[in-house]
């Protein structure tokens, strides 16, 4: 699968290849991410978080990376379909507070036939 | 359990009109927080509440007010809407227990 950043909006990849989407965040104090599904017209869908503790968690067909040397995240998706075809968000809690989650500008995924 | 519901799904007013998006959650949750969502654009964080009679700001709270008299319920009033509140409104909630936000449908709102 390609991998892009989200300076590169659409990601587009065969059905049955892998996904890479990829979200650089913006503070080293953050220290929990999460991703989210967005179909359209709904609201963001939970996917897989990750703690600063940690630089890999697996998810049923989904893994997310953490590298926080170069303040980088990305989304792993195995076996692409159909229905993973929408936007993805990463998102990271702000420094001053827990509850305050900054989202990325999302990526949209789309699965070719 | 119905989740975060979100009303209405739709809604036009003109410059100037006050209006309150619903919304409400039957999880118990403490934390509540309202979104808007922009083309092209991420979330953006509006108000925010830990729990009854809390509310904070988020990072774009301006032109908005809320309030949270019960645990379910975190209605967002616009007061005089302007043309730059035309946007995408998500309500959000989950426990203090998990950093988990569960979303709401969603309120598309236009203003004239």
């Amino acid at each position: 699968g390609e991998s892009v950043g989200l300076h590169l909006p659409t990601l587009s990849v065969q059905e049955g290849d892998n996904s890479i989407i990829n979200c650089a965040y913006s503070n080293s104090a953050s220290d929990y991410f999460i991703w989210y599904k967005q179909e359209s017209g709904k609201g963001p869908q939970f996917i897989i978080d990750i703690r600063s503790n940690m630089d890999k968690r697996q998810g049923q067909r989904v893994t997310v990376l953490l590298n926080k040397t170069v303040k980088h995240l990305s989304l792993q998706i195995a076996a692409t379909q159909p229905g993973d075809s929408a936007v993805y968000f990463c998102a990271e809690n702000s420094q001053d507070s827990s509850y305050k989650l900054i989202f990325g500008s999302g990526t949209r995924l789309l699965v070719r036939p | 359990n119905a989740g975060v519901t979100q009303t209405p799904k739709f809604q036009v007013l003109k410059t100037g009109q006050s209006m309150t998006l619903q919304c409400a959650q039957d999880m118990n949750h403490e934390y509540m927080s309202w979104y808007r969502q922009d083309p092209g654009m991420g979330l953006r964080l509006i108000h925010y509440s830990v729990g009854a009679g809390i509310t904070d700001q988020g990072e774009v709270p301006n032109g908005y007010n809320v309030s949270r008299s019960t645990t379910e319920d975190f209605p967002l009033r616009l007061l005089s809407a302007a043309p730059s509140q035309t946007s995408v409104y998500f309500c959000a909630s989950r426990t203090m227990k998990t950093d988990t936000q569960y979303f709401g449908p969603g309120t598309r709102l236009t203003v004239l």
